[in-house]
């Protein structure tokens, strides 16, 4: 099946600082990916959805120069949050859509965010 | 608008219970598609079950049962004799056909006894 990986798995920082999360589809080339984000016990709420080559599309209420997401290539999107804060610490998980089966996201295993 | 309803914030049943978790959508879309998905404690997203909207069919797979009926605009999932393993939160989720947007209902948090 497809595979869609994400690194760092977790990381700590410092308020302040800014963070840089990868997202990569393994064995497939994902025209569109998105990006979730999920606070403790609750659900998943999408934050911008990026497409190879292009702007990210980005939710209402979702700061687009604070999480900046850039989709360089068919295999890798990146989401860069700027100056994290505290508040900015949660579960941040990625999705990868494959062109050959619409309506089908796998997601990535997220990357665990804490500002300190 | 879409938008997902789990009732069900958290459930509690002894190992080898049936148990059943509730989800109702509400969408103007004509095509779409519905979703569970299983989320263990260690976080990762497990996908359980994609049925689209022309497909009314009832599934089964395993101990796993999924009860789709247009006309009230659910989609409920089943497990058969529970067992400590499908501890986890289920979401159900929705997307339309004229874009890829998942929603996701807030969760059911399920607790299999021992």
């Amino acid at each position: 099946g497809a595979v869609v990986s994400q690194h760092p798995s977790w990381v700590i920082c410092k308020s302040g600082t800014s963070v840089k999360i990868e997202c990569r589809s393994l064995d497939f080339q994902a025209t569109t990916m998105f990006w979730y984000r999920q606070f403790p016990k609750q659900s998943l709420m999408l934050m911008a959805t990026s497409n190879e080559g292009s702007k990210a599309t980005y939710e209402q209420g979702v700061e687009k120069d604070k999480f900046l997401i850039n989709h360089a290539s068919l295999t890798l999107s990146t989401l860069t949050v700027t100056s994290a804060h505290p508040e900015d610490s949660s579960f941040y998980i990625c999705s990868a859509r494959t062109p050959t089966r619409a309506q089908t996201q796998y997601f990535g295993p997220g990357t665990r965010l804490l500002v300190l | 608008a879409q938008k997902v309803t789990q009732a069900q914030t958290e459930i509690s049943v002894v190992e080898k219970e049936d148990v059943t978790l509730d989800c109702v959508y509400e969408t103007r879309d004509t095509t779409y598609y519905l979703f569970w998905y299983k989320q263990p404690p260690s976080g990762e997203l497990v996908f359980l079950i994609r049925r689209n909207s022309f497909d009314e069919q009832n599934e089964i797979s395993g101990r796993y049962s999924w009860n789709f009926q247009k006309s009230t605009s659910s989609f409920n999932f089943t497990i058969t004799a529970s067992q400590v393993v499908d501890s986890a939160v289920y979401f159900c989720a929705l997307s339309a056909l004229r874009d890829d947007k998942i929603i996701f209902g807030k969760g059911t948090r399920l607790h299999i006894l021992p």
